[in-house]
């Protein structure tokens, strides 16, 4: 079974420019989240999305946006980057209902010149 | 706002001792998660707790969740090198994954 892809795995961008991130989760997985690992800061929950809908968002600016298709595949988006933007970005998949474990793909690393 | 501490956040042992990391949070939570992390690596998921007195075990790990103190436990039974690395707590604040994280205990098993 194929686990959750995260595309691409490096990225570099330059302040004020866009991103988008994708993750295609665990067949068969409904709800996507999405989190950002920093030095500093750890690792923050961003967003969780199950059947498209979003259901919770972390304290991110309106910066960060997301979405799931259909499919379950789910995209981020981050407009007008900044440098502390600089970060691991992982999503993470699970079939839903918060008892079972999430799956987690091997991240975006996305650096801000 | 929910908090989640860990400790300690670095510890250095060597193989066949036993030690055990903390996880304290502030607020009402039944789902606690244990993850670990290799240097470069995801997340790989190990214990989900559930309810309270609940406890797993996987090999040389074992986990332990009480809801009344706030606190979850990691305990490492004669540890060996392959346990080396960054152990995370993390508990649901709405129980549909909006997961808040401890800063991670960074375990370092020496031979």
């Amino acid at each position: 079974k194929a686990g959750v892809t995260q595309t691409p795995r490096y990225l570099i961008k330059t302040r004020g420019q866009q991103v988008t991130l994708s993750c295609s989760p665990i067949s068969g997985h409904r709800s996507v989240s999405w989190y950002q690992q920093t030095p500093g800061q750890g690792l923050q929950f961003l967003f969780e999305y199950f059947s498209e809908t979003q259901r919770n968002k972390g304290n991110f600016p309106g910066r960060f946006s997301g979405r799931q298709f259909s499919n379950s595949r789910s995209e981020m988006n981050v407009s007008t980057l900044e440098l502390g933007d600089s970060a691991l970005y992982l999503c993470a998949s699970s079939l839903g209902g918060g008892v079972q474990p999430q799956h987690f793909g091997d991240g975006t690393r996305l650096s801000i010149l | 706002e929910l908090k989640v501490e860990q400790n300690p956040l670095f510890l250095s042992m060597q193989e066949g001792k036993n030690y055990t990391i903390y996880c304290n949070y502030s607020t009402t939570s039944d789902r606690l998660y244990w993850y670990r992390q290799d240097p470069g690596k995801s997340l790989e998921s190990l214990f989900v707790l559930l309810s309270n007195g609940a406890v797993k075990q996987e090999g040389r790990l074992m986990a332990s969740l009480d809801t009344k103190a706030r606190l979850s436990t990691l305990h490492i039974t004669a540890a060996v090198h392959d346990l080396s690395a960054t152990y995370f707590c993390a508990v649901d604040l709405t129980g549909n994954y909006q997961l808040i994280w401890g800063a991670g205990t960074k375990l370092i098993i020496k031979p």
